[in-house]
């Protein structure tokens, strides 16, 4: 069974503090997705990493997977209040008609002003 | 851009009875999964579909569980007999091929009383 651990389970910081939080798995993955998740919503997908050591910017948000391809991470730089939500990664395993996802319990950030 | 629709946001049901909820997937999306999030937990995979079949299915999705594409847009969960353990809020993804990311509805929230 495939697991992903995401920790911190809960931040809480002052805007405009940096941040990073992580996703680790002793399981490899084709593909890692960031996905980040409201209150009474679904989750709204961030960026999808694939290529191990790969790194990706979306604007503050830079997110790295793991050269083996079993990890990644999400930094934020300079926190904003509007960044608060629920954090979720999620591996995909072989492509094909398959392809489901095995989610992290997610990391609660809220940023207070 | 387009989404995936979910209905109803809010299901209600008694206990042992049949309840059908409704995803509108992506329009040109091939792949289709249901999710499922009990409270406090984290996000689950039911069932993936292709071709009109299903692809896989988790243990969760045992006899009391179908799924059905009944025309080219709808894509329905049917739970037969509702335990009060089905509660949980149920999550549509759809994707388009290969590696592509899945993008989810806003779910539905079912209550089984």
């Amino acid at each position: 069974t495939q697991l992903l651990e995401q920790s911190p389970q809960f931040l809480s910081i002052q805007e405009g503090e940096n941040l990073t939080v992580y996703c680790n798995s002793s399981s490899v993955f084709s593909s890692l997705q960031w996905y980040r998740q409201e209150p009474g919503e679904g989750p709204v997908l961030l960026v999808t990493v694939v290529t191990g050591g790969e790194v990706k910017k979306l604007k503050r948000l830079t997110f790295q997977f793991g050269d083996a391809r079993k990890d990644s991470s999400l930094h934020i730089t300079a926190a904003q209040t509007g960044d608060t939500g629920l954090y979720l990664c999620a591996g995909g395993g072989s492509g094909g008609s398959n392809y489901k996802l095995t989610f992290g319990k997610g990391t609660l950030l809220t940023v207070n002003p | 851009e387009p989404e995936v629709t979910q209905t109803p946001s809010h299901q209600v049901t008694q206990m042992g009875q049949e309840v059908i909820l409704r995803c509108v997937p992506i329009s040109n999306h091939l792949y289709f999964y249901w999710y499922r999030q009990i409270l406090g937990q984290k996000v689950e995979f039911l069932v993936s579909f292709y071709n009109n079949e299903i692809s896989e299915k988790s243990e969760i999705f045992d006899d009391q569980f179908s799924v059905e594409r009944p025309d080219g847009s709808n894509f329905t969960l049917k739970i037969r007999s509702t335990k009060l353990e089905d509660s949980a809020m149920y999550f549509c993804a759809s994707r388009y091929s290969g590696n592509q990311p899945q993008h989810f509805g806003d779910g539905t929230r079912l209550s089984i009383l």
